[in-house]
Order: structure tokens, then C-alpha cells, then sequence
């Protein structure tokens, strides 16, 4: 069973570009997080997406961010018209039940 | 809103000693607890998970309890090895259904010496 799968693993965009990031979770999990790590910052929530739902988007910026589970192929974190201050490490999970697994990561830096 | 607090921050230790690591919530109304590690530059390893019902875990050298009367859990690694220098990460779900986005403090970052 591979593991949570995220792509690109680095990223570069200029600001004003878009951003976008692909999390592929493991089989049979219904159950996607993104949560972002900030330079010398701790992890924090953005969004829990289940297939084709928002179930809390209450970590999410108002504004350029929005995410997405489809019932067919990854889930999407879309970064709009990216800023330096979105330069982070953006994880994905996922979960069947309680335990969370995370992804490698997506780098991305904004220049 | 619920906080986590992680002690120390850092450590630095011989290879071979036995180690606490510090973890502590503002809100103790905590349902679930996993300990997590980080290597530089990479992703997070899920160590232990404590469920609504446990009060603790054990993996191997691993060790970690939760009280949850008090919003506390410690990880204790027995026997330390260089292998184990990383970042641990606790975090922390409230909600009882499946499915609950995880609170994180910032870390202990752990250096075993050989």
C-alpha cells in the first residue's frame, strides 16, 4: 500500500502565478487534510476535504486559497496570484479513522 | 482556541540515555493524541497514536500517555540512538467523530550524540 502521495515535491512560482498542488491519498482513505508549515512556524490546519465535500475550511485564507477532493483523480490546493508570505512547506493526510498519515510535502517558493 | 505547548524546544543528549519529551494543551478536552516525527526536509512519520479510550501507547523504545485531566502527554524514548535525532511533533484532535483536523505544537528538536 504506497503511501500519501504529493506532487510536485518543489515548486517555484513567481508572485502573481498560480499554485498547484496535488495529494493523491492512500487507498481507501476518504479522508484528505492540508495543513501548511511556515518558515521556523509549526504545522497548522487549512482544510478537511472528504470526496467531493468541504467538511472545514476554517484554516483556510480568505482569499486565492481553495481546495478540492474529486470523486475521480487527487486533491487540489489552488494557490491564486501567490504572494512571498505563501513561500511554505504544504502537507497533505490522510485517514480512514483516527490515525492520520502525512505526505512528503510540496515546497513551494515563491520569488 | 486551543494551543500546544512542547518542552523543551530542543535537546541534546549522549547516545543510550532514556528521555521525557513534554507536550501540553491549553484546552484538556483532547479526544485523540499522535506523535509525530520529522526529519529535516521531509514529511511526518506518525510514531503513536493515544485513542479517546487509551491513556497510552507503546511502540518498541516508544512510549507515550496521555492525562487527559490535565492536557498533558509525555513521549519517552528509551535507550536513545543517534537514528532518533529529529523533530517530534504532538498533536492533538478535539472533536469525538472521525475525522478532526489535528492541533500541532512547534516541536522538540532531538539530537542523540553518539
Amino acid at each position: 500500500n504506497a503511501g500519501v502521495m504529493q506532487n510536485p515535491r518543489h515548486l517555484v512560482r513567481r508572485r502573481g502565478q498560480e499554485a498547484r498542488l496535488r495529494c493523491s491519498p492512500m487507498k481507501g482513505h476518504s479522508h484528505v487534510y492540508w495543513y501548511r508549515q511556515l518558515p521556523e512556524e509549526g504545522l497548522k490546519f487549512m482544510v478537511y476535504l472528504q470526496k467531493e465535500n468541504i467538511i472545514d475550511e476554517s484554516g483556510m485564507p480568505k482569499e486565492r486559497f481553495s481546495a478540492e477532493f474529486p470523486k475521480e483523480g487527487p486533491s487540489i490546493l489552488r494557490i491564486q496570484q501567490v504572494v512571498r508570505g505563501d513561500s511554505a512547506a504544504y502537507f497533505c493526510a490522510s485517514s480512514v479513522g483516527d490515525e492520520q498519515y502525512f505526505g512528503p510535502g510540496t515546497r513551494l517558493t515563491v520569488t | 482556541k486551543q494551543e500546544v505547548t512542547q518542552i523543551p524546544a530542543a535537546l541534546s543528549v549522549p547516545e543510550g540515555e532514556n528521555l521525557v519529551l513534554n507536550c501540553s494543551f491549553t484546552d484538556s478536552a483532547i479526544y485523540n493524541l499522535q506523535w509525530f516525527r520529522q526529519d529535516p526536509g521531509k514529511g511526518l512519520t506518525s510514531l503513536l497514536l493515544i485513542q479517546s479510550s487509551q491513556r497510552e501507547q507503546t511502540s518498541g523504545r516508544l512510549n507515550a500517555s496521555l492525562d487527559k485531566s490535565s492536557g498533558r502527554s509525555t513521549l519517552y524514548i528509551a535507550a536513545s540512538q543517534p537514528g532518533d535525532s529529529a523533530t517530534y511533533l504532538c498533536a492533538g484532535s478535539l472533536t469525538e467523530t472521525s475525522g478532526s483536523r489535528l492541533t500541532f505544537g512547534e516541536g522538540t528538536q532531538l539530537t542523540v550524540n553518539p
